[in-house]
């Protein structure tokens, strides 16, 4: 199973929105709404941000939304600050058992 | 708290064995499906195996398929994950990570903070 495809990197401005895209296909983002979203500082353990597509667990900022079109989901981060610097993952069932996750995406706060 | 709190890592030689484990506290263990997540250094995250509540069900990555095996005890709120004819490319942090539900998961809401296996001669 391949892993979803996300940019290396990501930027913006304090305040500013900064959204990153991560593109699978049918068989995997396209074809469930088991699309989930992590953030990871250095060193540290993954966080959860966003589930099943949209839904924010609770103690995660309103700041942060995730959206899906298609076999591309996306993950907007707004108002950016500066404890938002992280890398971001994507993951999505993939059918058959398998679950995959993106490359990952370094987000920078300038 | 809900907690999950990984060991077992080390230095192992390539075709060599090693047992993680993973305590939970703070939640009814047996009501969830719990996963293992590795991250080789400097990349990024890839799922491993998951297993059922129960421990009736498990599932793994083809890239491990034969040579881990993942079980639970929910007596003792502990989840395993059995490696062995580890190669290099094992290398990684692995993660004990809590399924929000059942599987197939639609998310990891909770992880551990990692323990490190280094296959290596």
């Amino acid at each position: 199973q391949s892993a979803l495809t996300q940019p290396p990197s990501a930027s913006g401005s304090p305040g500013q929105s900064v959204t990153i895209s991560c593109t699978g296909t049918s068989s995997d983002v396209g074809g469930y709404n088991f699309v989930s979203w992590y953030q990871q500082h250095p060193g540290k353990a993954p966080k959860l941000m966003i589930y099943e597509v949209t839904k924010r667990p609770s103690g995660v900022p309103d700041r942060f939304s995730g959206s899906k079109s298609g076999n591309t989901a996306s993950l907007t981060v707004s108002g950016l600050q500066a404890e938002d610097e992280a890398d971001y993952y994507c993951s999505s069932y993939a059918g058959s058992n398998n679950l995959v996750f993106g490359g990952g995406t370094k987000l920078t706060v300038l | 708290e809900v907690q999950l709190l990984e060991s077992g890592g080390g230095l192992v030689q390539p075709g060599g064995s090693l047992r993680l484990s993973c305590a939970a506290s703070g939640f009814i263990f047996s009501s969830y499906a719990m996963s293992w997540v590795r991250q080789a250094p400097g990349k990024g995250l890839e799922w491993v195996s998951a297993i059922s509540g129960s421990g009736g069900s498990t599932y793994y990555a083809d890239s491990v398929k034969g040579r881990f095996t993942i079980s639970r005890d929910n007596f003792k709120n502990t989840l395993y994950l059995q490696m062995n004819s580890l190669r290099a490319e094992d290398t990684a942090v692995y993660y004990c990570a809590k399924d929000r539900n059942n599987w197939p998961t639609d998310a990891f809401d909770i992880w551990g903070q990692g323990t490190m296996v280094t296959v290596s001669s």
